[in-house]
Order: C-alpha cells, then sequence, then structure tokens
C-alpha cells in the first residue's frame, strides 16, 4: 500500500526559530512535492524535487528551502519561523510523468508560529 | 496568477440528489486533470482524473466531464451520501509543467441526511 508519513501531524514553534518538516515515501518516486493550504487559498506550491539532490521553486518559495539527499525523503525547512507561515503543509509524491495517477499525499502537518 | 479556479467556496445538497462541482482552468498547455478530496487533519486522497483528449470519465458514483473549448471542467456525483461530505480540489498537470499539479482553491461539500 502507498505510503506517504510526514513525521509531525501538530507542531507549535517560536517565532525565529529554525523549524524542520520531514517527509518520507516508500513508493520509489522520483517526484515530491511540498504544498501548504491555507483557508480560501487552496494548496499552494512550495518547492518540488524531481531527483535526487534537485529542486524546483513553486509558487512561493519565499522563507522556505528543501533538502532532498535520499530519494525517499524530502525536507522542508523554515528558517526563521514567522506568523505568516502558520498553515497546514502538505508533503506528496508522484511517479515521473504521472498522467492520470495522481500525487499521493501524506496526513499533513498543522503548523502554528507563535 | 490563478490558473485552476473552483468558483464556489461551498456547496449543500441532499443525500440521494446530485452534486455538481465546477473548475475552470487557464491554461491551455494542461493535459491531465484529477480531483481529489480532502478530509480535516488529512490530506488529500486522489479520486478521479481525465485525459485532455477525452470528453468524460466515470468511477462508480463519481464522473468528470471536460469542455476543453470551454476550459471547463465539473465532477458529478451521483447519488450522494453524507459520507462524500469533504473538501474538493480540482488540480491540472501539463507537458510544460512537469510532473507538478496546481491545484484549485476547493468546494467544502456539505451532504445532508
Amino acid at each position: 500500500d502507498v505510503k506517504v508519513t510526514q513525521s509531525s501531524r501538530y507542531l507549535v514553534k517560536r517565532t525565529g526559530e529554525k523549524v524542520f518538516l520531514e517527509c518520507v515515501q516508500d513508493m520509489d518516486h522520483e517526484n515530491m512535492f511540498w504544498y501548504r493550504q491555507d483557508p480560501g487559498l487552496g494548496l499552494r506550491l512550495i518547492y518540488f524535487s524531481y531527483d535526487v539532490k534537485m529542486k524546483e521553486k513553486g509558487d512561493i518559495p519565499e522563507g522556505y528551502s528543501v533538502s532532498r539527499e535520499k530519494k525517499e525523503r524530502f525536507s522542508l525547512i523554515l528558517e526563521s519561523a514567522s506568523t505568516n507561515q502558520t498553515s497546514m503543509y502538505l508533503c506528496a509524491s508522484r511517479i515521473l510523468r504521472g498522467g492520470d495517477i495522481g500525487a499521493f499525499f501524506g496526513q499533513g502537518t498543522r503548523l502554528t508560529v507563535v | 496568477d490563478q490558473q485552476v479556479k473552483q468558483n464556489s467556496p461551498s456547496l449543500s445538497v441532499q443525500e440521494g440528489r446530485i452534486s455538481i462541482l465546477n473548475c475552470d482552468y487557464t491554461n491551455s498547455m494542461f493535459d491531465y486533470f484529477l480531483w481529489y478530496k480532502k478530509y480535516p487533519a488529512e490530506g488529500p486522497t486522489f479520486l478521479i482524473s481525465i485525459s485532455s483528449i477525452k470528453d468524460k470519465n466515470e468511477d462508480g458514483r463519481f464522473t468528470v466531464f471536460l469542455n476543453k473549448s470551454a476550459k471547463h471542467l465539473s465532477l458529478h456525483i451521483v447519488p450522494s451520501q453524507p459520507g462524500d461530505s469533504a473538501v474538493y480540489f480540482c488540480a491540472a498537470s501539463g507537458e510544460t509543467s512537469g510532473s507538478r499539479l496546481t491545484f484549485g482553491e476547493g468546494t467544502q461539500l456539505t451532504v445532508n441526511p
């Protein structure tokens, strides 16, 4: 059974902290993504990676960085957390050319920055 | 620049009736369209998709229709069930965007018993 696992369901961090969100997939997918979900804005792409050590900026990369040292793991880093980064963060993976096979999502991490 | 739009933030229907969720897109290079369903505090789950070479795809109670000339797609759920109550996201991908999916804002569907 396909699985994308995010390391935390809920996190509370202080403004200015460095935050790591981890994601692991067991499907040997090339592509991995980080989205954030906010009410009325849908899912917005932060960063994605199509191979180990490769990364591409999404639509809202400011304030974030990513790391992909191994194929199965994709980490999102908030260099200095701010309150406007309070959100639901969703990791996803997909085969190289997914076509009608959609991306598979993790359960999400609800991050609150205080 | 919102390339995928879901103009209805919410929809309420009675159990047993049809639910119709709509989605519009602007990028003519999109060649696959997908619908996802999301419950609170869970990740989205893939529901159904359609290729741009088709105009309809059906899977059980779920049917997706694509009108390429209007750049519009819709998801029909018949009959609707209370367990269908969730947020539904429309997504699109295309050759020029590689594997990334572009999502709409979502529509909250509520099915009343």
